[in-house]
């Protein structure tokens, strides 16, 4: 799986627009790009995943670059319930390994009134 | 989406008792299930793999004499913490897929975890 890099943490106040980057320079031509959502005393949830140029959700869009060796997680308009600690996680999602999460450090998201 | 249980959500043992945790995929089979360990403030790490049907790999470092994995049913995976000591108290979280023939077959579903604390 390739590493990535994200930010620690990043702050925000409701009803702005959060973006959140990740880099994994060493993605392979098969992986993809999958954001997790975790709350405190929770299982991680997924928010959304891509492979190249944008995918938009319910919940959020992410931008990946030509290069695919980033990633923009994009959070509208967050709320306080967006509190939360994100994870990018590279890797091809169609192979039997892909369970085999290699969860990095995250970014701590505070959003605040 | 596919949902995945954990039981029990939080228990307390004394140190040197065995606790067995639970994970159930709700509504789907799952030949696989992954457990991961989370501390305080670190990230979620994977401990180990398990098959139903057969034994689970660990990840390097985990002990599988300490942390027994059995996947016995499609719907099952349970992981039992033997002569659990103060240093294994913990978040300990699964996981599981779908089948690749749905639509969901590239996410991985997370059960809610369970807190365990040694005495």
């Amino acid at each position: 799986l390739a590493k990535t890099t994200q930010p620690i943490s990043m702050d925000s106040y409701e009803g702005q627009e959060v973006n959140i980057t990740c880099s994994h320079n060493n993605i392979a031509t098969n992986d993809y790009i999958t954001w997790y959502q975790q709350f405190p005393s929770q299982g991680p949830r997924f928010i959304i995943q891509g492979y190249k140029t944008k995918v938009t959700n319910e919940v959020a869009s992410l931008f990946i670059p030509a290069d695919r060796k980033s990633s923009t997680l994009s959070l509208p308009r967050v709320s306080l319930s967006d509190t939360a600690v994100y994870y990018c996680l590279v890797g091809d999602a169609t192979t039997d390994s892909w369970g085999k999460l290699q969860f990095g450090a995250g970014t701590q998201v505070v959003v605040t009134p | 989406g596919a949902v995945v249980s954990q039981h029990p959500s939080r228990v307390i043992c004394k140190s040197g008792t065995s606790v067995k945790i639970e994970c159930r995929s709700l509504d789907f089979q799952a030949t696989t299930m992954f457990w991961y360990r989370q501390f305080p403030k670190k990230s979620l790490m994977l401990m180990a793999t398990s098959n139903e049907g057969s034994k689970a790999t660990y990840e390097q470092g985990v002990e599988k004499d300490k942390f027994l994995i059995n996947h016995a049913s499609l719907t099952l995976s349970t992981l039992t913490v033997t002569s659990a000591h103060p240093e294994d108290s913990s978040f300990y979280i699964c996981s599981a897929r779908d089948g690749p023939w749905t639509t969901s077959y590239n996410e991985q579903f997370f059960g809610p975890g369970t807190r365990l604390t040694v005495l």
